[in-house]
C-alpha cells in the first residue's frame, strides 16, 4: 500500500460547483496534514493545512480529516477556472513530508 | 522576506557531466528538503538537512547524488556523471525550526528544471 493515495484524474468540475479531492494514508502516527496545489510548470504553493479531526475553512477551501479512517479531503466551493491544477496530498512521517502523485483538477468553463 | 530561491532554474547538461543545484531556505528557516518530480509523477522526497548536518537522506540514490548545507551559503544538491534519466525537476524547500513542535509546513522554491543531452 502506498504511503499516501489519490486519484490522479482528471478530475472535472463545472464553474461554480464544489470541487471535493480525496486523500488517504497509511501511516496511523502521522499527524499533519497538507493539501499543495501546483500549475503546470510552477512549484507546489501550500494552500491549506490540518492536525485535528474536523473540519478546517479558509475562504473557499475546507480541508477534513478522520483520523480513524486515515482519510482527508479537500473542498473547493464556488470553483474557478483559475482553480484548475493538479493538488497534492501530503502527510508527515518523522521529520518529513510524503506526497501523493496528485489530482488533476480542471474546471469547466 | 523573500521566498526559497533556487538557481540555476534551467540547466541543460550532458552525459558525464556534473550539475549542482542551489537552494537558498527562507529567512529564518534551517530546515531544507530536496525533491525530484519527473513529468506526470508526484514529488519523491529525497533528503533532509539542516546547517551542516544531512538528517535523513533515505530519498537519495545510493551512487551519484549528494548533498551539503554548509553553515554559510546555500544548500547544494550534486549529481555526478548525469544520465539521461536524472532529467527532472527538482525542488528544494524549507521550514521553520518549531521548538517542541512537530509540523515542518515546507515552502517551496521555485524549482531547476534538468536537461540532460
Amino acid at each position: 500500500q502506498k504511503e499516501v493515495e489519490q486519484n490522479s484524474g482528471p478530475l472535472s468540475v463545472p464553474e461554480g460547483a464544489i470541487a471535493s479531492l480525496n486523500c488517504t494514508y497509511s501511516d496511523r502516527g502521522s499527524q499533519s496534514f497538507f493539501w499543495y496545489r501546483q500549475y503546470s510548470g510552477k512549484s507546489p504553493e501550500l494552500i491549506m493545512f490540518i492536525y485535528s479531526n474536523g473540519d478546517k475553512e479558509d475562504g473557499r477551501f475546507t480541508a477534513q480529516l478522520n483520523k480513524a479512517s486515515q482519510y482527508v479531503s479537500l473542498l473547493i466551493r464556488d470553483s474557478q477556472p483559475s482553480d484548475s491544477a493538479t493538488y497534492l496530498c501530503a502527510v508527515n512521517r518523522d521529520d518529513k513530508i510524503i506526497f501523493g502523485k496528485g489530482t488533476r483538477l480542471h474546471i469547466l468553463p | 522576506n523573500a521566498g526559497v530561491m533556487q538557481n540555476p532554474r534551467h540547466l541543460v547538461r550532458r552525459r558525464g557531466q556534473e550539475a549542482r543545484l542551489r537552494c537558498s531556505p527562507m529567512k529564518g528557516h534551517s530546515h531544507v528538503y530536496w525533491y525530484r518530480q519527473l513529468p506526470e509523477e508526484g514529488l519523491k522526497f529525497m533528503v533532509y538537512l539542516q546547517k551542516e548536518n544531512i538528517i535523513d537522506e533515505s530519498g537519495m540514490p545510493k551512487e551519484r547524488f549528494s548533498a551539503e548545507f554548509p553553515k554559510e551559503g546555500p544548500s547544494i544538491l550534486r549529481i555526478q556523471q548525469v544520465v539521461r534519466g536524472d532529467s527532472a525537476a527538482y525542488f528544494c524547500a524549507s521550514s521553520p525550526q518549531i521548538a517542541g513542535g512537530t509540523y515542518n509546513e515546507q515552502f517551496f522554491g521555485p524549482g531547476t528544471r534538468l536537461t540532460v543531452l
